[in-house]
Formats: C-alpha cells, sequence, structure tokens
C-alpha cells in the first residue's frame, strides 16, 4: 500500500516568494496533520483536518500560512510570502479516524528559504 | 496548557549499553504512543499504551505506562547502531490535545 506521499521532497527559493507545499494521504484515511519541524521547536502541529474540515488551526504561525483540503485525497500548505525563518521540514501524516490513532507520516519536504 | 516534557533531551551510548527514555506530564494522560525518527527520516510509529500500569515489549525494546498514568518510558537492552534515532512520545491529555514530546536523541557509538 502507498504511504503518505509529499511534494516536494526539497525546495529552495527566495524571501517573498509564495511556497506550495503537497500531501497525498493515505486511502481511507479521514484525518490528515500538517507539522512543521526544526530544531528549536521540535515537531509542532500547525493544522489538522477531519473529513476534509480543518478541525484545529492554531498551530498555525501567522496569516502568511494557510492550508486547504478540496478533497479526501489531496491537501496543501502554502506559505505566501516566505521568510527565512520558515525554513524546516514540513511533515503531513494521516490517520483512519479523528483522535488518538496511530499517524502515518510522509517523508517530509526540507524548505529553506533564502 | 498540557505539556509533554521528555528526558532527557540527548543521550551519547556505547554499542551494547541500555538506554531509557521517560516522558512526564503534569496532567494524566488517556493514552500515550511512542515513535522513532532515524536521522532524516519521519517519524514512525512504534507502539501505543493504553492501560495504567501497562507494559510492552518489542524485542529489546520495553515500554511501560505509569500507573497515575502520567508519565511513561521506553527502555532499549543492549543498544546497538541501528537504535540511532530521535524518540518521541505523544499523547492525547485531559483537554484531549494530542501533543508530541520534546523527544530524545541517541547516540550510539562502537
Amino acid at each position: 500500500d502507498a504511504g503518505v506521499i509529499q511534494s516536494p521532497r526539497h525546495e529552495v527559493t527566495e524571501m517573498g516568494q509564495e511556497v506550495t507545499l503537497r500531501c497525498k494521504p493515505i486511502s481511507g484515511h479521514n484525518s490528515l496533520f500538517w507539522y512543521r519541524q526544526t530544531m528549536m521547536r521540535g515537531l509542532e502541529l500547525l493544522i489538522y483536518f477531519n473529513n476534509n474540515v480543518p478541525i484545529d488551526d492554531s498551530g498555525m504561525p501567522e496569516d502568511r500560512f494557510s492550508a486547504k483540503m478540496p478533497n479526501a485525497s489531496f491537501s496543501t500548505l502554502k506559505i505566501q510570502p516566505s521568510e527565512p525563518r520558515d525554513s524546516a521540514v514540513y511533515f503531513c501524516a494521516s490517520t483512519r479516524t479523528q483522535g488518538d490513532q496511530p499517524q502515518h507520516f510522509g517523508d517530509g519536504t526540507r524548505l529553506s528559504i533564502l | 496548557g498540557q505539556q509533554v516534557m521528555q528526558i532527557p533531551q540527548y543521550q551519547h551510548v556505547q554499542e551494547g549499553e541500555d538506554f531509557t527514555t521517560y516522558c512526564n506530564s503534569s496532567t494524566t494522560l488517556s493514552n500515550i504512543q511512542w515513535y522513532k525518527q532515524r536521522p532524516g527520516g519521519h517519524p514512525v510509529f512504534l507502539i501505543q499504551l493504553v492501560k495504567s500500569g501497562e507494559v510492552k515489549k518489542q524485542k529489546r525494546l520495553t515500554f511501560q505506562f505509569g500507573e497515575a498514568k502520567k508519565n511513561s518510558s521506553l527502555h532499549i537492552t543492549a543498544t546497538q547502531t541501528t537504535d540511532v534515532g530521535t524518540y518521541f512520545c505523544r499523547s492525547t491529555g485531559g483537554g484531549n490535545k494530542l501533543t508530541f514530546g520534546t523527544g530524545t536523541q541517541l547516540k550510539v557509538e562502537l
């Protein structure tokens, strides 16, 4: 079975540019999570969706960040405009149901903002 | 709010030595999950504990959930170089917010 698929794997761009990260959850999983990982702050939950509806976006750092889930098989995390402090590894994870089910992570997107 | 702390933050051991990481919470946890992240990789689910005082084993790994359900530990017996990585706990607390711990980075030297 295919796991969680994220793209791109790596992104290097200049500050001020728009960045779009993509995620395809495991088929049949109803919940999708976006995380950001840095050395300073560890693994931070940014937002999560259940049945394509955003449930908790309290971790989204500011208005420059937005996330959408137009259907059960696709989600995007967008940063506009990007800043150097946004440099991090961004992970997407999915679970079969909402709540405390084990999470399946994608390989992540390594984002560098110059 | 709920905070899940892990200690130690880093641990260097010689191959063959044992290793333990602890996850502590100020509130009672509904359950706890443990994940391993290899360098350059993504977190991978290891196990979930639900019951007070529960103990589970996976080969050289032993997982425990405290009697009060406020702490948990992961113990590795006779570490190997393949154990290198960062170990995270993840839990739901009284507020039902799912939180990852701060992680313990394990390095194993030959």
